[in-house]
């Protein structure tokens, strides 16, 4: 069974660097095509595609917050992590890891989500 | 840039609904695949994908929903819409980097 779970802290502060945990099961970022992502959903407010770690561990981000980001595999193999620097209360959001197949491209399998408020 | 429409869609029960996904640049890629998503987000839930590839839907997903469309216009289609539709739908493209979502549309019930 194909499981994702996000896990962080639930209360930043301004100007602090953010780190998000993603802990994956049934598959393997190993395995050819087999991608991670993150995505963001600030509340009431539609999703934005943050950033994606692949099984050659190429990375791509955003445009707009490519310098605050950084996507890595995690301690265990079985680990992304997504950290955020210089975290601003528009920030405010639920954060989602999903799976991500390169032979379609799409978010087939996602997490429950992490709510993070950024406030002082 | 992923532009949907409309904004907000009420529907009858057992009405077909359609909603409208359109790119700023073509979504076909070199390898001649069309790599548009289409995604739902029930309220208080994770999204959840229904279409890959235009047109081709997740394992589970009923055939009352449907994707057609080419180049930078896609359409979502529920031939019959029932409660449990109610939710955010989402186009999402693959094709570009960086990926990106459209705005969402919201299916409520009349």
């Amino acid at each position: 069974q194909v499981t994702l779970r996000e896990s962080g802290p639930a209360l930043v502060k301004p100007t602090e660097t953010l780190t998000l945990t993603c802990t994956f099961s049934g598959f393997s970022l190993g395995t050819r095509g087999v991608c991670v992502s993150w995505v963001r959903q600030p509340p009431g407010k539609a999703l934005e595609w943050l950033a994606l770690i692949g099984w050659k561990d190429d990375k791509f981000y955003s445009t707009s917050l490519k310098t605050r980001l950084t996507i890595s595999e995690g301690t265990s193999k079985n680990q992304v992590v997504l950290t955020m620097t210089n975290v601003d209360p528009v920030d405010t959001a639920t954060y989602y890891c999903a799976r991500v197949l390169s032979n379609n491209w799409g978010f087939d399998l996602w997490g429950r989500g992490t709510l993070v408020t950024v406030s002082s | 840039v992923m532009t949907q429409s409309p904004l907000s869609l009420p529907v009858t029960l057992g009405q077909p609904a359609s909603i409208s996904c359109r790119s700023s640049q073509s979504l076909v890629y070199s390898d001649g695949n069309t790599y548009l998503n289409w995604f739902q987000q029930r309220p208080g839930q994770s999204p959840r994908r229904l279409i890959y590839k235009v047109s081709n839907r997740d394992s589970g997903v009923p055939d009352r929903f449907s994707g057609s469309g080419s180049g930078t216009d896609f359409t979502l289609k529920i031939s019959r819409v029932e409660a449990e539709d109610v939710g955010v739908y989402y186009c999402m493209q693959g094709t570009h980097w960086p990926f990106t979502f459209g705005g969402g549309t919201k299916v409520e019930i009349k």
